[in-house]
């Protein structure tokens, strides 16, 4: 069964970092590019960043520059999205979502989401 | 960053009605335009891509129009399951970025 399968709820304090994994089954993660989705509670969704099929390039939202980086592990067939510096308002569910084609050169749309992974910044 | 503004924010119907969504976008974007449905406590799940294409397994009483600045989602006749938040999404420039869903409530 193809599946992306996150990992679970974090509470970390304001200025430490999280690491959130997202791993692929049914698939190999490497052949299709995954994007991170955020919701902070009650709110919309809004897309951090981007990382291509085979790890050719990534592509981050501005706002994100610098303090959000995504990874893959091919090994474990697994991606990661690591956020530093966290600050109140990162309290989110994060998703990760895979584009729905594969080898795309840039993201598109998305075919398969995880199932979300609650970050809580507090103190 | 391109703007997307849903309309309305929510909205409540009956079974059966015909219910229709709008998404604005801040500049034209061709057709490169997506539609999510959300359900609580759930990840999106895509519904119709570039502005009218329906995705694998999803019921036709769904349906999309438009392009350029403006597009439409519709459901043709309101079911129970289909109490959701949805979310249009364009890709014509990164960053992608979403409107701020539409909750359908009956």
């Amino acid at each position: 069964q193809v599946q992306l399968a996150q990992s679970g709820a974090e509470v970390k304090k304001p200025g430490a970092s999280v690491k959130v994994s997202c791993k692929a089954s049914g698939y190999t993660l490497s052949t299709y590019g995954i994007s991170w989705v955020r919701q902070a509670p009650g709110q919309g969704l809004e897309w951090m960043g981007w990382i291509s099929a085979r790890n050719v390039n990534t592509n981050y939202a501005q706002k994100f520059q610098g303090r959000v980086t995504v990874t893959t592990d091919t090994s474990t067939n697994t991606a990661y999205l690591e956020v530093r510096s966290l600050r109140y308002d990162d309290t989110a569910v994060y998703y990760c979502a895979r584009d729905y084609f594969d080898g795309s050169s840039r993201p598109y749309y998305f075919g398969l989401w995880g199932q979300g992974t609650l970050v809580t910044v507090s103190s | 960053d391109i703007q997307m503004t849903q309309s309305p924010s929510s909205l409540s119907a009956s079974v059966g009605d015909r219910v229709t969504i709008t998404c604005q976008a801040s500049k034209g974007i061709t057709n490169y335009l997506n539609w999510y449905q959300q359900k609580p406590g759930k990840a999106p799940k895509l519904l119709i891509y570039d502005a009218f294409n329906l995705a694998i397994g999803v019921p036709s009483r769904f349906s999309g129009s438009g392009s350029g600045t403006h597009f439409t989602f519709t459901i043709s006749s309101l079911q129970p399951e289909d109490i959701a938040t949805y979310y249009c999404q364009q890709y014509d420039n990164l960053p992608l970025t979403f409107g701020g869903g539409t909750k359908v409530e009956i």
